[in-house]
């Protein structure tokens, strides 16, 4: 298993510009979520997905987009980047059905710099 | 989620066991508690998790007080790869939002 790949892995972009974060997991996971990381902070919760045709919003969802049409991919849209947008990304899954824990699996990770 | 406490950071020599310290004075009763770290420039990785009971795996040891208010991880043996920031987590089970917050864990410093 690949486990959680995320591409690029690293992208600048101009303010105004669009882009799309690509996640993939072969887990067959259920939850996937994505997390920005700000230098000296923790992990921000942006947006996140239970199934399929399904997603909701974290705490910081102003500014991105989701969707998730199949269980393995869970893209992360800026329609307008703007500097404040930049950061690293982390997409993450875990399994629900039949689980009892709740252990999660994050990918290497997207670096973002919105000049 | 019960919030967690652990002191900024700790050093520890190369070869020695780390004991990195967890407060969760208000843990529930059905919340398990979660070790997870990041490498630097890395995803987080989940290290181990328990209940109740002490829990052992390839990685690490977990030890629980048994009121359940602390908890410690312990690294064994320490190599210069396990310097990274640790994050002690309380989740309850099978929670559908899935947030893990991450406070500001401890930075293990692991040197030579």
């Amino acid at each position: 298993n690949a486990g959680v790949t995320q591409t690029p892995k690293f992208q600048v972009l101009k303010t105004g510009q669009s882009m799309t974060l690509q996640c993939a997991q072969d887990m067959n996971h259920e939850y996937m979520s994505w997390y920005r990381q700000d230098p000296g902070m923790g992990l921000r919760l942006i947006h996140y997905s239970v199934g399929a045709g399904i997603t909701d919003q974290g705490e910081v969802p102003n500014g991105y987009n989701v969707s998730r049409s199949t269980t393995e991919d869970f893209p992360l849209r800026l329609l307008s980047a703007a500097p404040s947008q930049t950061s690293v990304y982390f997409c993450a899954s875990k399994g629900t059905r039949g689980y009892s824990t709740d252990t999660q699996y994050f990918g290497p990770g997207t670096r973002l710099t919105v000049l | 989620d019960a919030k967690t406490t652990q002191p900024p950071s700790m050093d520890c020599a190369e070869g020695r066991a780390a004991n990195l310290p967890c407060n969760h004075s208000t843990i529930s009763g059905n919340e398990y508690v979660y070790w997870y770290r990041q490498i630097h420039s890395q995803g987080p990785q989940y290290i181990i998790h328990g209940l109740k009971n002490n829990e052992t795996n390839e990685m690490a040891s977990l030890i629980i007080t048994e009121d359940r208010k602390s908890s410690t991880l312990i690294l064994p043996h320490a190599t210069l790869r396990d310097t990274a920031v640790y994050y002690c987590i309380v989740r309850p089970p099978r929670s559908n939002t899935g947030k893990l917050i991450f406070g500001q864990g401890t930075t293990l410093q692991v040197k030579p």
